[in-house]
Formats: C-alpha cells, sequence, structure tokens
C-alpha cells in the first residue's frame, strides 16, 4: 500500500524567511516520483517541485528546494525568502499511482 | 481558453437529480483524472482515463459514472447523491499515464448536495 503522511496541518512564516514543510511516505516500489503541489486559495492547484526517486541530488526550483531521505522516506520542502504569494494549501503527493497527504496549510504573514 | 477547464464551478443539487460535470483539458494530453477533495482529508483519485480508456476506478460509488468521450474532454455524471459526496472535485490531465509526468489540474467544481 501507498500512504503519504503531512503531519503539519497548519504552519506560518514571516514574510522573508524560510520554512519547511514535512512529508514522508510508505510504497514498495523501487521507482517512483515524489511531487509537491501548491493550492492557493480558490485557485487551482500547481505544480512545485518534482523528485525522482531514483535521483539522489535534491531538486530546487528558484526558491523552492527538497530534501529527499530514500532511506528514511522523507520528501520535505523548503520555501526560502518566503513571499506573501506563497500563501496556500500545499500537498505532497506520491506516483506511483498518485498517492496525495492530507495538506499544510502555510500562512505567509507581513 | 488554456489549460484545463472545468464547469460549472459551483453547483448544488439535490439528492434525487442527475447532472453532469465536465472537464475539458487544451494541453494534448492523454491521460485524465478525476478527484475528490473533501475538508480536511486528503484528495482521493476516483477514475484516470489513458487515451480514452478507464484504467482505474478505486472503489467508487456507482452513483458516480465518469465518461471520456474523446481524449480533450472527461465528464462525470452525477445521480441519486448523498450529502457526503458534497465536496471539491479536480479534473487533471497529464501528457500520459506514466509516473513522471505532471498533472495539471482544473479549478475544481464545488458540489453540495442537499
Amino acid at each position: 500500500a501507498q500512504t503519504v503522511t503531512q503531519s503539519q496541518p497548519e504552519m506560518s512564516v514571516q514574510e522573508a524567511e524560510t520554512v519547511t514543510l514535512s512529508c514522508t511516505y510508505d510504497t514498495s516500489e523501487s521507482n517512483y516520483y515524489l511531487f509537491w503541489y501548491k493550492q492557493p486559495p480558490s485557485r487551482q492547484m500547481i505544480l512545485v517541485i518534482r523528485q525522482e526517486a531514483y535521483k539522489q541530488q535534491n531538486a530546487t526550483e528558484n526558491r523552492f528546494s527538497v530534501n529527499f531521505q530514500k532511506a528514511a522516506k522523507s520528501f520535505s520542502l523548503k520555501i526560502s525568502d518566503s513571499q506573501l504569494g506563497d500563501t496556500a494549501m500545499y500537498f505532497c503527493a506520491l506516483r506511483v499511482d498518485m498517492r496525495f497527504g492530507a495538506g499544510t496549510r502555510l500562512t505567509v504573514k507581513p | 481558453e488554456t489549460g484545463v477547464t472545468q464547469t460549472p464551478r459551483h453547483l448544488v443539487m439535490g439528492m434525487t437529480n442527475k447532472k453532469s460535470l465536465k472537464c475539458e483539458q487544451h494541453l494534448g494530453h492523454n491521460a485524465m483524472y478525476w478527484y475528490k477533495q473533501s475538508a480536511k482529508k486528503p484528495l482521493e483519485l476516483m477514475f484516470v482515463y489513458s487515451l480514452e480508456e478507464r484504467v482505474e476506478n478505486n472503489s467508487v460509488p456507482s452513483r458516480f459514472s465518469p465518461e471520456c468521450p474523446n481524449s480533450s474532454h472527461l465528464f462525470l455524471h452525477l445521480h441519486t447523491l448523498q450529502p457526503e459526496d458534497s465536496a471539491l472535485y479536480l479534473c487533471a490531465s497529464s501528457q500520459a499515464r506514466l509516473t513522471g509526468y505532471e498533472q495539471y489540474f482544473g479549478p475544481g467544481t464545488r458540489l453540495t448536495v442537499t
């Protein structure tokens, strides 16, 4: 069975600071993909970053980076220099059959 | 129109009504998906279509009936729903069903069953 767990239902961060959202998962597959999606209030869900399990190097996209620990089955998202526009629900997803975590509501405070 | 669109954006229906949700993707993708997003629950994958053929049905009640007439359109036909079916229904598409392709989501249809 595939599971994805996000243990932080809500978080907040001051503008310009750094925040890390945690995600753990479980799968018996050896080849899979992990994603972080962002869902702003009343807006469409969009992809933030993607990690291929067979790649050891952590993915980065501008201010967004991941800490992928395959042995620990951990996939955390770090947002640097947080901006007001980063306020959203963030979902961690495991793609063998596309399992999503419950989400973390991030609020960036001015 | 670009990306993935969904209509209607909001729908209120009684338990005895029949309605349909529509999804259209303008990305040339071959795979389409229906998800249910309920408050305080993870997104639940309902149906997967690849090249217009249903390839996955995750134990969804028969009161939800999907239809994929072509690779650009996906419908979710609803009948005799229950109040617990109230949720945001999201459509998504991807270039292919293979695991590495990201999914592009529509804005969702907010469904309320009274």
